[in-house]
């Protein structure tokens, strides 16, 4: 689906840093999400929004950010408090107040030099 | 609040066999239960999913099953093919805000 756009692929942490996921969506949807994923785990919701300039954490917000100023735009800062960041990220993105399918992004890789 | 549990966690099947997923929800008000395939290296895509006033969905090879009096849903996929191999997520929803609860996960494996 080439309508959800995650960047970078790779991503390199150092120690004490903040580093930022990018997730852009040209799907006209409003509802976005992001989740972790940690081998043989399901996926684990961090923040989510549901319009701009609003959104919600997840079960594991905890050393991570977002802000959600465009509609198309759904940025995820792991900050320096998230002591174990290493895991692979993924975007998503689906049509407000609805069951419809989830959109997800390619996904961006995070580990810790 | 609710759970989904998802077994096995790996399951591997002579191609051309059937394959059987398994979840169960704690939530009798879950009312919307996907299915997502994640292949190797690459993003997660629905695969099929079921409503809560549904027993049963097919779409070629593949069918859901939902038993809400058991609180649980399966994934059942006939003929399996090498292209099968993958990661399968059930998850379950409810309420206004449609967050989706998920399974941990089911590693597919078909053997040649």
């Amino acid at each position: 689906d080439g309508g959800i756009t995650q960047s970078p692929k790779y991503l390199f942490r150092k120690e004490g840093q903040n580093v930022t996921l990018s997730c852009e969506q040209n799907l006209n949807h409003d509802a976005m999400y992001w989740y972790r994923q940690d081998p043989g785990q399901g996926l684990r919701l961090i923040y989510y929004s549901q319009i701009v300039n609003d959104f919600q954490k997840g079960d594991i917000a905890e050393g991570y950010s977002v802000s959600r100023e465009k509609k198309e735009s759904f940025p995820l800062t792991v900050t320096s408090a998230q002591k174990n960041p290493t895991a692979f990220y993924l975007c998503a993105s689906r049509v407000f107040g609805t069951n419809e399918k989830l959109f997800f992004g390619s996904g961006t890789q995070l580990s810790v030099l | 609040g609710e759970n989904v549990e998802q077994h096995p966690s790996t399951l591997s099947v002579q191609e051309g066999d059937s394959a059987v997923i398994k979840c169960t929800y704690s939530d009798s008000a879950s009312n919307y239960f996907p299915w997502y395939k994640q292949e190797l290296g690459k993003r997660p895509q629905l695969i099929i999913d079921i409503r809560s006033n549904v027993g049963e969905k097919k779409d070629q090879r593949i069918a859901v099953t939902l038993n809400k009096t058991a609180k649980h849903f399966s994934l059942h996929i006939t003929e399996t093919q090498p292209e099968d191999s993958a990661v399968y997520f059930c998850a379950a929803s409810k309420g206004s805000n449609y967050q989706l609860i998920w399974g941990a996960g089911t590693k597919l494996i078909i053997k040649p």
